[in-house]
């Protein structure tokens, strides 16, 4: 069974330090690759996807994700983070012919002054 | 821009209730979802359906039913809400085909007492 593991369950960071969050995922197959954002009490906003080609992927908001397939990963940073960037952060994986996503447990960003 | 909506933000219900969960979407998907959110866990699928009348279970399909009348419409069913549903209720859509990238509603917390 497909699998995607964040391993960072809480990262702080200070604002303006840059941020990195780590996914990997478990299945051989070529994903498809999403980083979902969700701020306090609302819904998940897509911040970026990866399907094919150049394997830096960028998003809004000024996120970036790189696809490391030697790795099986898919990791979101951030050059500069502002305090409005805390937030919970979902890595989510599907594949083809398949259209359920697997998301991953989710690693909570606490930005400090 | 895609719109998802979901009939409530919070719902407080006790326990041996039945409990109804709406969501719609505007932009003609044929895929919905419904989540549920619980710290530590992520999200984990509950039902989604691929087509009016047409539901496959996910990976906790237990205590829940789900009904689809209507393309736009995705209704999750607590047939007797117990407290150990007392959890934040996601609902998603997305188009058949590829990418399957899915667009969430805002969430209902609904509470189990």
């Amino acid at each position: 069974a497909q699998s995607v593991t964040q391993p960072d369950i809480h990262i702080t960071v200070s604002e303006g330090a840059s941020l990195e969050l780590r996914c990997n995922y478990s299945y051989g197959a070529t994903p498809y690759l999403f980083w979902y954002v969700q701020s306090p009490g609302q819904g998940l906003q897509l911040l970026l996807k990866y399907f094919s080609g150049d394997t830096l992927v960028q998003g809004i908001k000024g996120f970036e994700a790189e696809f490391k397939r030697s790795q099986s990963s898919f990791n979101l940073r951030k050059p500069s983070v502002h305090w409005s960037d805390a937030a919970e952060y979902f890595c989510a994986v599907g594949y083809p012919n398949d259209y359920k996503l697997s998301f991953g447990a989710g690693t909570t960003v606490t930005v400090r002054a | 821009d895609v719109k998802v909506t979901q009939s409530s933000r919070y719902l407080v219900k006790r326990t041996g209730e039945k409990v109804f969960l709406e969501c719609v979407q505007d932009m003609d998907h044929e895929n919905m979802f419904w989540y549920r959110q619980d710290p530590g866990l992520g999200l984990r699928l509950i039902y989604f359906s691929y087509d009016v009348k047409m539901k496959e279970k996910g990976d906790i399909p237990e205590g829940y039913s789900v009904s689809r009348e209507k393309k736009e419409r995705f209704s999750l069913i607590l047939e007797s809400a117990s407290t150990n549903q007392t959890s934040m209720y996601l609902c998603a859509s997305s188009f058949l085909a590829f990418p399957y990238e899915q667009y969430f509603g805002p969430g209902t917390r609904l509470t189990v007492t």
